[in-house]
């Protein structure tokens, strides 16, 4: 099973400043990866796959990289909006045996 | 509105069984794959089961293989999960979500869509 283990557990970031935020795998998952944003009382939301690419709606604050085993997130112009539990996901393996990380929660 | 619902969740006892229900509106249902994923309190996600868009092929986690089944009926746009042989480490809340499809050969790049989640509570 491919271990995703992110951090911080917790960050706290003041307005307009950038949050960046990190998953490691624990074996390659090439570009198989996915970040989303959770907040309370509601449905997770897709922010990033392909390691980079945002998703539909989603702003350009936020922004995606890495590869292989080493992911980032960063979320420039902090709104208090943007207060959440972010979590990753690799889908690298074929057949599907998706691993999640336990999320790292934002507060501004 | 794209939107999945899921519904079936409640207390059951060790060795029980029960049936989630995923009701999915405003998309082409029988054209994405679908998947369950469960997180369990204190815990981080797990994935739980996917199952192709015709409902050929179905994969789950070796932890609930021979005891879970992940079902569709496309007709009714709905998805489901059977749980069986149920134990008190499957108390989670699960929830559905939509495989993104990007391409005919790109049909899981990430969860586009979720659900809220219904919550299955095992225990005596």
């Amino acid at each position: 099973e491919i271990v995703m283990t992110q951090s911080p557990a917790t960050l706290s970031v003041s307005p307009g400043e950038r949050a960046t935020l990190s998953c490691r795998a624990s074996q390659s998952v090439r570009s198989h990866f996915a970040w989303y944003q959770q907040k309370p009382g509601q449905a997770p939301r897709l922010l990033i796959y392909r390691a980079s690419t945002r998703a539909t709606g989603v702003p350009a604050r936020f922004s995606g990289s890495g590869s292989g085993t080493e992911f980032t997130l960063t979320i420039s112009s902090l709104q208090s909006e943007d207060s959440a539990v972010y979590f990753c996901h690799q889908y690298d393996n074929w057949p599907p045996r998706d691993t999640f990380g336990q999320g790292t929660k934002l507060e501004i | 509105d794209v939107q999945l619902v899921e519904s079936g969740g409640g207390l059951v006892q060790p060795g029980g069984s029960l049936r989630l229900s995923c009701a999915a509106s405003g998309f082409a249902f029988g054209t994405y794959w679908m998947t369950w994923v469960r997180q369990a309190p204190g815990k981080g996600r797990e994935w739980v089961a996917t199952i192709k868009e015709d409902g050929s092929d179905k994969y789950y986690v070796d932890s609930v293989k021979g005891r879970f089944t992940i079902s569709r009926d496309n007709a009714k746009n709905s998805l489901y999960l059977q749980m069986n042989s149920l134990r008190a480490e499957d108390t989670a809340v699960y929830s559905c979500a939509r495989d993104q499809k990007l391409g005919i050969d790109l049909v899981r790049e990430g969860m586009d869509v979720w659900g809220q989640g219904t919550t299955v509570t095992v225990s005596s």
